[in-house]
């Protein structure tokens, strides 16, 4: 069954300091998308990455890195040199190609506190 | 050049009542979604639009819960009877294809069932 699992609820760290969001997913399937979104407090959700099941590259985007490991079935998103402006609720996502990408499934979502 | 619209941003409506949930996606995105988040809750899936069609709509969680979408553009959620359960923010996204593409969501529309 496709399934999103981010086991952390909330994070808090100080600013400054790196936080590691985990997703894990299940899939049946050899070909998916996998995305992170941010929900800052504004409310509007904001696509951050995207990456398809046959590019196991990380990816960095300034402050911004993602681990993603088919053995695990994770990917993960680190903030380096964390801000109060990285504060929001962050979305994992997963679209399969079985279903012809038409359903999009996310997590629970990750709420981050950075304090000043 | 204006995103995802959606309207009413808020709504009180009494328990029994109908409701209407409008979105007015990007010009020229084909694909539309609704989701629901309730609070501390993630985004729950609930219909997906391809042009006018419903190829998916096994999120909905009632039969009390219905979506159409007219001219490949602007969508109606309604939900009939309202419960309590029912409270929550509604959420629409589209995106120019289909589910690989990155999805365009809209401020959505904060329901209170009272």
């Amino acid at each position: 069954a496709q399934k999103v699992t981010q086991a952390q609820t909330e994070i808090s760290v100080v600013e400054k300091e790196d936080v590691t969001l985990d997703c894990v997913y299940e899939t049946r399937d050899t070909t998916y998308y996998l995305f992170w979104y941010k929900q800052p407090p504004s409310g509007e959700l904001v696509f951050l990455i995207r990456r398809n099941s046959f590019d196991e590259q990380n990816e960095i985007s300034g402050r911004y890195s993602w681990n993603f490991q088919k053995s695990t079935s994770s990917f993960n998103f680190t903030i380096t040199a964390s801000q109060v402006v990285d504060s929001a609720v962050y979305f994992c996502a997963l679209s399969e190609a079985r279903r012809g990408f038409d359903k999009i499934i996310f997590g629970k979502g990750t709420r981050l506190h950075i304090l000043p | 050049g204006a995103g995802v619209s959606q309207s009413p941003s808020n709504k009180v409506t009494e328990k029994g009542k109908d409701v209407e949930l409008r979105c007015d996606p990007i010009s020229g995105h084909t694909a539309l979604y609704w989701y629901r988040q309730s609070l501390g809750q993630g985004l729950e899936f609930l219909i997906y639009f391809q042009g006018n069609s419903a190829p998916d709509k096994s999120g909905l969680p009632s039969d009390r819960f219905s979506a159409e979408r007219t001219g490949g553009s602007v969508s109606t959620l309604t939900i009939q009877r309202t419960q309590q359960e029912d409270s929550a923010v509604y959420l629409c996204a589209s995106a120019p294809g289909q589910g690989n593409s990155p999805l365009h969501f809209g401020n959505g529309t904060r329901l209170t069932v009272t």
